[in-house]
């Protein structure tokens, strides 16, 4: 069965450093996204793509926080510098939208970030 | 106030019971969502609904759009049943709203 992949699982830093993560959605998914999840609350969307496009990312720190999906199939998410609070897991998603109607997120197993 | 509230927020079971998660969400919209993450930090999800009901296997989810609240159900529950139940919602895009969690574990 078709999986989301993240990569790393793990990651410990020091603040101010800069962090990456990847995300490989699975094929033919075109609505990519990325949310972060503090401990003991529910996720939060930092930043939606349909392709390579960006339509949502309202909630993303963008002096801090940049997301890209060039080729519109994998997709970055990259903090710089990182922070004590950004510490959290940061869980990327994605569905296969048909027209108007919505499709199931499929998530992948995330990436556990530790800012030191 | 959360858009999207759950209860309870733990919840502790004997091997067997049935259990019952409800969600109660505020704004208008077009999906339910219920997700399972277990503590690798993995989410699965279990159901997406826009009315009635849904049944897959020991789990059944039910939504009252009129009352805008949802249970989900697991009848013979398992200690593999352990998990953090998500309820979340999505509106007229696909942006989905969480709530909390509620943190289950079944004792054998």
């Amino acid at each position: 069965e078709a999986e989301v992949a993240q990569s790393p699982r793990y990651k410990i830093t020091e603040k101010s450093q800069a962090v990456a993560f990847w995300c490989d959605p699975i094929s033919g998914h075109a609505t990519l996204y990325w949310y972060r999840q503090i401990l003991g609350q529910g996720p939060e969307l930092l930043v939606q793509f349909q392709d390579e496009s960006v339509v949502d990312d309202s909630q993303l720190p963008k002096d801090r926080f940049s997301a890209e999906r060039l080729k519109g199939v994998d997709s970055t998410l990259k903090i710089q510098p990182a922070e004590l609070g950004d510490s959290a897991m940061y869980l990327c998603a994605s569905s296969h939208r048909q027209g108007e109607l919505l499709e199931t997120q499929y998530f992948g197993p995330g990436t556990r970030l530790l800012v030191l | 106030k959360n858009e999207v509230e759950q209860s309870p927020q733990n919840l502790t079971a004997q091997e067997g019971e049935f259990i019952t998660i409800n969600c109660s969400y505020s704004v208008g919209i077009s999906a339910l969502h219920w997700l399972q993450q277990h503590p690798g930090g993995g989410i699965v999800s279990l159901f997406m609904l826009s009315s009635g009901k849904k049944k897959h296997g020991r789990l059944i989810a039910t939504i009252n759009i009129q009352e805008k609240h949802s249970s989900l159900h697991i009848t013979a529950s398992h200690p593999r049943d352990s998990a953090v139940y998500i309820c979340a919602v999505s509106g007229n895009t696909d942006k989905l709203i969480f709530g909390t969690g509620t943190r289950l574990q079944v004792f054998p």
